[in-house]
């Protein structure tokens, strides 16, 4: 076990609707990042937070927005679903100082389908 | 940026022979180098990582070599086992940016 935690497990939703994907981090990490694995894929990075703020971002539109709260839990939100925004999602928290980063650990993840 | 390229995308080997997987990185800052394990609707896991600083890491079964000349770097599994069988990753990172993942391994270890 890593300490991550993700729900939902799995989730359906139709095209152009709203969804909320939520992680808890492990204990005593202040960074949490999100990534799409798409089938057959590696992840693919979404963005990351660190201490409330998101201080990187891959190539997904502005649609994708996250938040994360004192605590170190976080959510991905996504608008305006598409089709292929059918999924595995995985958020990975980690601890962060300066240059210094730990070794990142990932959650079972959110699988998200489309219709 | 970086662009970490893995081979090969499947790998079939006899329960208790060798599984050797590689992986190529563009960026030659990158500095941070993990191995995931993936298994069937689960969420990657970390089975072993090395720095930099080093060129070898063992851990009981499970090795990584990495070659910062070449950019490249290799996961070991010796004495493989059926439970083995699962999809590998291979990542890069330069210091706290995100980690740039190849496209994966499927390990198939046949009892």
């Amino acid at each position: 076990e890593t300490g991550v935690t993700q729900s939902p497990t799995h989730l359906i939703k139709t095209r152009g609707q709203q969804v909320t994907l939520r992680c808890s981090s492990q204990s005593g990490h202040n960074t949490v990042s999100w990534y799409q694995q798409a089938l057959g894929q590696g992840p693919q990075f979404i963005f990351q937070y660190y201490r409330e703020e998101e201080n990187g971002r891959g190539n997904f539109p502005p649609r994708f927005s996250g938040l994360q709260f004192p605590n170190y839990s976080s959510e991905l939100n996504v608008n305006a679903l598409e089709l292929d925004d059918s999924a595995l999602y995985l958020c990975a928290s980690v601890y962060s100082e300066g240059l210094v980063t730990d070794t990142q650990y990932f959650g079972p993840g959110t699988r998200l389908t489309v219709l | 940026g970086e662009n970490v390229e893995q081979h090969p995308s499947t790998l079939s080997v006899q329960e208790g022979d060798s599984a050797v997987i590689k992986c190529t990185y563009s960026d030659s800052a990158s500095n941070y180098f993990p191995w995931y394990k993936q298994e069937l609707g689960k969420g990657p896991q970390l089975i072993i990582d090395i720095r930099s600083n080093v060129g070898e890491k063992k851990d009981q079964r499970i090795a990584v070599t990495l070659n910062k000349t070449a950019k490249h770097f290799s996961l070991h599994i010796t004495e493989t086992q059926p439970e083995d069988s699962a999809v590998y990753f291979c990542a890069a990172r330069e210091g706290n940016t995100p980690l740039v993942f190849g496209k994966g391994t499927r390990l198939s270890v046949i009892a």
